[in-house]
């Protein structure tokens, strides 16, 4: 299995509800990363879990708040957002070692009302 | 700083016209050179690593090449299911090898 699925695909919000975005990956990567993407622009780091413990946050607003239950699940729990935090999010993962590429999931659109 | 650019921001072949997309980058050590192609509202698709400077890799219509300060994407005899944005990303290695740097991306039209 060589892919990385995520839901849902698409989620509209309200500014005060609260969501969840899932991903999955059975590659046996211990490596796993959130991904903000703006119409236009490249991929924005987010976060990385690396063994399961969290091991960059780029500086993130709290109101996003990533979870690693297990080697294979990623998820972004998501609290009173603002409009402008509407765009693509993208899950990926990878070996933890030097020299691997990041193999990327479908990505949830989301949008906040 | 760690920096990507890439060039042509658009670029428009007619089916079967062959080219070249541009990747310069700047960094502080080399780790690898990450090729992706990212169709709308979707997520990346790797395409290529290259790890040093003569390293040539081909999938298809597709050949990435790279020098110590570029790498190019050729394009052969492309079709217009090709049309995708060509995204490049380099890790370096004064950062952590899970942060990539990502150019602003080609964005690849080719016309039947």
């Amino acid at each position: 299995d060589t892919e990385v699925t995520q839901t849902p695909k698409h989620l509209v919000m309200g500014m005060t509800n609260k969501k969840s975005l899932k991903c999955e990956q059975h590659m046996g990567h211990r490596a796993m990363y959130w991904y903000k993407q703006k119409a236009k622009k490249p991929p924005e780091l987010m976060f990385v879990y690396s063994y399961e413990k969290l091991s960059i946050n780029e500086s993130v607003p709290s109101r996003f708040s990533p979870e690693c239950p297990n080697s294979s699940l990623l998820n972004l729990h998501l609290h009173a957002l603002q409009p402008e935090d509407s765009a693509l999010y993208l899950c990926a993962s990878s070996h933890v070692t030097s020299y691997n590429e990041q193999f990327f999931g479908p990505g949830t659109r989301l949008t906040v009302l | 700083e760690d920096q990507v650019t890439q060039s042509p921001e658009a670029l428009r072949l007619q089916e079967g016209e062959s080219s070249s997309l541009n990747c310069s980058y700047t960094v502080s050590g080399l780790r690898g050179l990450f090729w992706y192609r990212q169709d709308p509202g979707k997520g990346p698709e790797f395409l290529f690593t290259l790890y040093s400077a003569g390293e040539e890799k081909e999938k298809e219509r597709l050949k990435a090449t790279l020098t110590k300060k570029e790498s190019f994407l050729h394009i052969t005899a492309p079709k217009p299911e090709d049309s995708a944005t060509y995204l490049c990303a380099v890790q370096a290695r004064n950062q952590g090898a899970q942060k990539l740097v990502f150019g602003q991306g080609t964005r690849l039209t080719i016309n039947p």
